[in-house]
This record gives C-alpha cells, sequence and structure tokens, in this order.
C-alpha cells in the first residue's frame, strides 16, 4: 500500500519552543489531515487540507498541503505542556474516502 | 453529542475464539472505516464503508468481517481470532466521500493469548 513517511518520530522540546514536522509521500493526495492522539484516545482532528499550497492555522498550529500533493508539514508555535501527544498526518483519497496515515510524531515538552 | 462510540474498551481472547467490536454513530455520516494501530506504524485501514450495504477491503482486512445494515452501525467481526490480530482498533466515520475529515472513537484494546 501506499506510504506516508512522517519525521521525526519523536521531539522533545522546551517548553515555549516552536515545533515543526513533516509528512512526504511518493503518491499524490487530495486532501492532507493532521491529527492529535492522547493516550488511551482516539486521534482528534486538527487541521484539513484541500487544495495544493494552501496555508491554514487553528491557534497556534499551521498546516500547508504541499504544492506537489506529496508533502505536508504542520507547526506548533511556543509550545505548551498540553501540546504532548503523538501527531500524525494522514493523506486522503476521493474514491472510498480512505485515508492513509503516517507512522506518527510522539511530541514531549518539558515544563 | 456521543459521536462515535466504540464497545468494549478493553477486551482480551484466547486464540481461534470469535468477537465482534461494536462501531455506532449519531452524525449520519455516509463513511464508516476500521483502523488497527500497532505500535510505530501508525493507523491501518481494515474494512470502510461508503454506505449502508456497501462495504469494501482496506489495506489488512484478512482476518476480519464486516457488514452494514443501518447508517448507524458498523461491527467487525474476528471469525478465528490470532496473537498477530493483538491491536488497538478504532472505529472511524466522515459525511461523504467530498469530505475526508474522519471522526474516531475511543478504541478497542484487544489481547489475543
Amino acid at each position: 500500500g501506499q506510504q506516508l513517511n512522517q519525521s521525526p518520530q519523536s521531539m522533545f522540546i522546551q517548553e515555549g519552543e516552536d515545533v515543526s514536522m513533516n509528512c512526504t509521500s511518493s503518491s499524490i493526495f487530495n486532501t492532507w489531515l493532521w491529527y492529535k492522539q492522547d493516550p488511551g484516545e482516539g486521534p482528534v482532528l486538527l487541521i484539513a487540507l484541500y487544495k495544493a499550497g494552501e496555508l491554514t492555522s487553528n491557534g497556534r498550529l499551521t498546516a500547508q498541503f504541499g504544492i506537489t500533493r506529496k508533502d505536508s508539514f504542520l507547526n506548533i508555535s511556543a509550545s505548551i505542556p498540553s501540546d504532548v501527544g503523538i501527531y500524525f498526518c494522514a493523506g486522503g483519497e476521493n474514491a472510498g474516502n480512505m485515508l492513509t496515515f503516517g507512522g506518527g510524531t510522539r511530541l514531549m515538552v518539558k515544563p | 453529542n456521543a459521536g462515535v462510540t466504540q464497545t468494549p474498551k478493553f477486551q482480551v481472547l484466547k486464540t481461534g475464539q470469535s468477537m465482534t467490536l461494536q462501531c455506532a454513530q449519531d452524525m449520519n455520516h455516509e463513511y464508516m472505516s476500521w483502523y488497527r494501530q500497532d505500535p510505530g506504524m501508525g493507523l491501518r485501514l481494515i474494512h470502510y464503508s461508503v454506505g449502508a450495504g456497501i462495504t469494501d477491503q482496506g489495506e489488512v482486512p484478512n482476518g476480519y468481517n464486516v457488514s452494514r445494515s443501518t447508517t448507524e452501525d458498523f461491527p467487525l467481526r474476528l471469525l478465528s481470532a490470532a496473537p498477530s490480530q493483538t491491536s488497538v482498533y478504532f472505529c472511524a466515520s466522515s459525511w461523504s466521500r467530498r469530505n475526508t475529515e474522519a471522526f474516531f472513537g475511543q478504541g478497542t484494546r484487544l489481547t489475543v493469548v
């Protein structure tokens, strides 16, 4: 199946620092989604991107849909302890509404 | 709003046993899907449904069956559980073909011994 390469796999940062993570694919996607998962919970949607080149913000989060449709990045500004969790990118296809997920970025924030 | 509800939250099975993981959504979503999550591998699609009476296979369908008799419910059946099916299972739903934003349940942690 399709593969999404998400990096970095984990990050340990100081509170207040900015964070950047990205996903790349060998295939084109029509949608890029970013999710956050807390321990013992299901993923929660953070940002959805539908157009190549689109840049979207949600509070301290900013994500972009790569112009080639094969990549996306997520930035978190001024991190806080509640940002801790696993962040997943997902590429979406119109047919069948299938999502392909990256392997996740585990974010740890030191107060 | 309940959103997507999965039961049970935890389950231990013996090899060869069968069981059904339940999933229900109250948002009138057309699309429903099942994923499994294994350490370091993200989420992988097992089966999905584009509407009542229609189902299709995802990336890792072997060992699992699904049916969609109503819009609200999308159960996942393990006919003969194997240790390789030890995982966390997530059910998700979304509005339609044009909207791929999936809403997830809280997951079912399954252990097969």
